[in-house]
């Protein structure tokens, strides 16, 4: 079946310690999008990419990295700079990022801090 | 800056009722608008859209109206069942291009038997 899939489901990160949630979708879509969802609150976005090896920062970037080497994968990793990471984060991607079309989204990865 | 809000934060529908869902949004220059229903622990599901050009579209058991005179959307959807209880997001384009979109905070829609 076509989709998003992000993984893992949940993440447990330590003090200091980066960590990378990965994001594959198989819909052919040329946008890419990385948002985070706290509790009771809309989803604010961290990073998008229009095309492959490029990617633009959203409203929240700061303490967040992202590649887009490949059309299908969209990595994003928490750096210890992020002194919040506790949320829920969701991928999505879209046909195409120059007109208004509906962006589809995986199921998430919720990162905890130990 | 501006942002998407929603009147209400909780919705409680008997089943079988419609319910309506609004939304109130502050940014004029927004031509495009989407629905999703996100169930717990999942991410947001894709209900419906709309552009600037249309006040009304229909779906499955949904329909969005847009008010652009006072930046109002609203989503109904009739008969409601117990698998429509969720929390439903609106979101919007500025446009501009990006096809970047910014999120209401969300109404927790309870279906009561």
């Amino acid at each position: 079946d076509g989709g998003i899939t992000q993984s893992p489901k949940y993440l447990f990160r330590k003090e200091g310690q980066n960590v990378t949630l990965s994001c594959e979708q198989n819909l052919n879509h040329d946008a890419m999008y990385w948002y985070r969802q706290d509790p009771g609150q809309g989803l604010r976005l961290i990073y998008y990419s229009q095309i492959v090896n490029d990617f633009q920062k959203g409203d929240i970037a700061e303490g967040y990295s992202v590649s887009r080497e490949k059309k299908e994968s969209f990595p994003l990793t928490v750096t210890s700079a992020q002194k919040n990471p506790t949320a829920f984060y969701l991928c999505a991607s879209s046909i195409q990022s120059y007109s208004n079309q509906p962006q589809h989204f995986g199921d998430g990865t919720r990162l905890s801090i130990l | 800056g501006e942002s998407v809000g929603l009147h209400l934060p909780t919705l409680s529908v008997q089943e079988g009722d419609n319910s309506i869902i609004n939304c109130a949004y502050s940014n004029s220059a927004s031509d495009y608008f989407i629905w999703y229903k996100q169930e717990s622990g999942k991410g947001p599901q894709f209900i419906i859209d709309i552009r600037s050009n249309m006040d009304k579209r229909q779906g499955q058991r949904v329909t969005v109206l847009l008010n652009k005179t006072v930046k109002h959307l609203s989503l109904q959807i009739a008969a409601t069942q117990p698998g429509d209880s969720a929390v439903y997001f609106c979101a919007e384009n500025i446009g501009g291009g990006g096809n970047k979109l910014t999120f209401g905070t969300g109404t927790q829609l309870k279906v009561e038997l």
